[in-house]
């Protein structure tokens, strides 16, 4: 089945310093990957589409000067965290799915950050 | 707007059936999706349904009704590791996954 894999599963970064969080489809060619974020215990929202060779589409309310998302290849996504600040501390998921329309969203592990 | 109501806790006994029902009003259907997240860790795909009926796959089965904008998940042989949160999720027309805030189901033994 399709295999998503994402780098680091946890990160510990001070105040004011960038971090830098990889996605990558094993097994199958994504143009689109989403980058989520999940506050304890609340749902998945959605941060910002990815897509392969153009600029990242984000959700409203969601920065893309502190938020970047790179896609420069069909099996990579990245997501930086700029300057990053206590209150962006969170659970950052990553997900893509194969072609198709009914394809299913396969998710990566996620990566803990936190902030001190 | 768009919205999917699912309920936020429900509790099962060890080896009992559990239903967990979702309903969802949006701007379009191009399928029905279940996720299971453990705590602290990130969601897997279960299920999805397209078309009207019953989709079993082992212990847990979903069901559509599209005409009702309705779906359960379906746990038999509950288990303890069935402890987690099920996520309900509807693509609509284009294509955007809208997510449901998830059912916490509490397995007791």
């Amino acid at each position: 089945g399709a295999v998503v894999s994402q780098h680091p599963s946890w990160v510990i970064c001070k105040s004011g310093t960038s971090v830098k969080i990889e996605c990558r489809s094993l097994d199958f060619q994504a143009t689109t990957m989403f980058w989520y974020r999940q506050f304890p215990k609340q749902s998945l929202m959605l941060m910002a589409t990815s897509n392969e060779g153009s600029k990242a589409t984000y959700e409203q309310g969601v920065e893309k000067d502190k938020f970047l998302i790179n896609h420069a290849s069909l099996t990579l996504s990245t997501l930086t965290v700029t300057s990053a600040h206590p209150e962006d501390s969170s659970f950052y998921i990553c997900s893509a799915a194969e072609q198709g329309d009914w394809s299913p969203l396969h998710f990566g592990n996620g990566t803990r950050l936190t902030v001190t | 707007g768009q919205n999917i109501d699912q309920p936020t806790e429900m509790t099962a006994t060890e080896g009992a059936i559990v239903q967990i029902n979702c309903t969802y009003q949006t701007s379009g259907f191009n399928g029905l999706f279940w996720y299971q997240q453990h705590a602290g860790e990130a969601p897997t795909f279960l299920s999805y349904n397209v078309l009207d009926g019953l989709e079993e796959k082992g212990r847990f089965s979903s069901f559509l009704s599209r005409s009702k904008g309705y779906s359960y998940l379906l746990l038999k042989e509950l288990q303890m590791k069935d402890s987690a949160s099920y996520l309900c999720a509807v693509k609509d027309s284009n294509y955007q996954l809208i997510w449901g805030a998830g059912t916490k189901l509490i397995i007791k033994p």
